[in-house]
């Protein structure tokens, strides 16, 4: 079964810094989605970034950009020139190319100090 | 168009009572998905729809849960004889069918079950 594993349940980074969230799945496809989605307080999901698997080229987003590795099955998310409004619970999800649900971690609490 | 909305967006009951909630898609959309979260962990998979057909349902989702689309339009997911372990945020999401496309997210149902 695929499962996704966030190792980091907290990151706090220095407003206008760089952080990096770490996200590895498990998989035995060969053609897959992974996802970043933000969470704030309010707790309406918010999809940031996607990355095709078939895709070599990492996926950006303005500030945020994936660092995907397919064969170390590593997907994480670097937010540049971090923000207040950046703060949130940031999960990674997976989806199969025939499948269409998610299999989500257990999320990253992301606090931007000031 | 203002996005996918739930309703009601908190619940409180006795254990035993019988709940329904109701999702409301963003309306071109002809997906719809159902997960549980609860807190301090991701989102776990439910049930989804194509149009008005239930395609695919979870282990989690027990005999006392069951979901409708009648007409392809809105969702309920009615919850029998509740308990106290089904106390959760309960997400609604829709899409386009087809691989690439977004799931959006509504802004959940707060369950309590006493």
């Amino acid at each position: 079964a695929q499962t996704v594993t966030q190792s980091q349940p907290e990151m706090s980074v220095q407003e206008a810094e760089t952080v990096t969230l770490s996200c590895t799945y498990d998989t035995s496809e060969s053609d897959y989605y992974l996802f970043w989605y933000k969470q704030p307080p309010s707790r309406q999901m918010i999809l940031v970034i996607r990355q095709e698997a078939y895709k070599q080229q990492n996926a950006t987003e303005n500030r945020f950009s994936v660092n995907f590795q397919k064969a170390a099955k590593s997907f994480s998310l670097k937010i540049s020139d971090s923000q207040l409004g950046d703060a949130a619970m940031y999960f990674c999800a997976y989806r199969e190319d025939s499948n269409y649900q998610l299999i989500w971690g257990a999320g990253t609490k992301l606090i931007i100090k000031p | 168009d203002t996005g996918v909305s739930q309703n009601p967006r908190h619940k409180i009951t006795k254990r035993g009572q019988n709940v329904t909630f109701r999702c409301d898609p963003i309306s071109e959309h002809n997906r719809l998905y159902w997960y549980r979260q609860t807190l301090g962990q991701g989102p776990e998979f439910l049930t989804y729809f194509q149009n008005e057909a239930q395609l695919e349902k979870s282990r989690l989702l027990s005999d006392r849960f069951s979901a409708e689309r009648p007409k392809g339009s809105f969702s309920t997911l009615e919850i029998q004889r509740t308990e106290q372990g089904d106390s959760a945020m309960y997400l609604c999401a829709s899409s386009w069918s087809g691989a690439q496309n977004e799931q959006f997210f509504g802004p959940g149902t707060r369950l309590t079950v006493l």
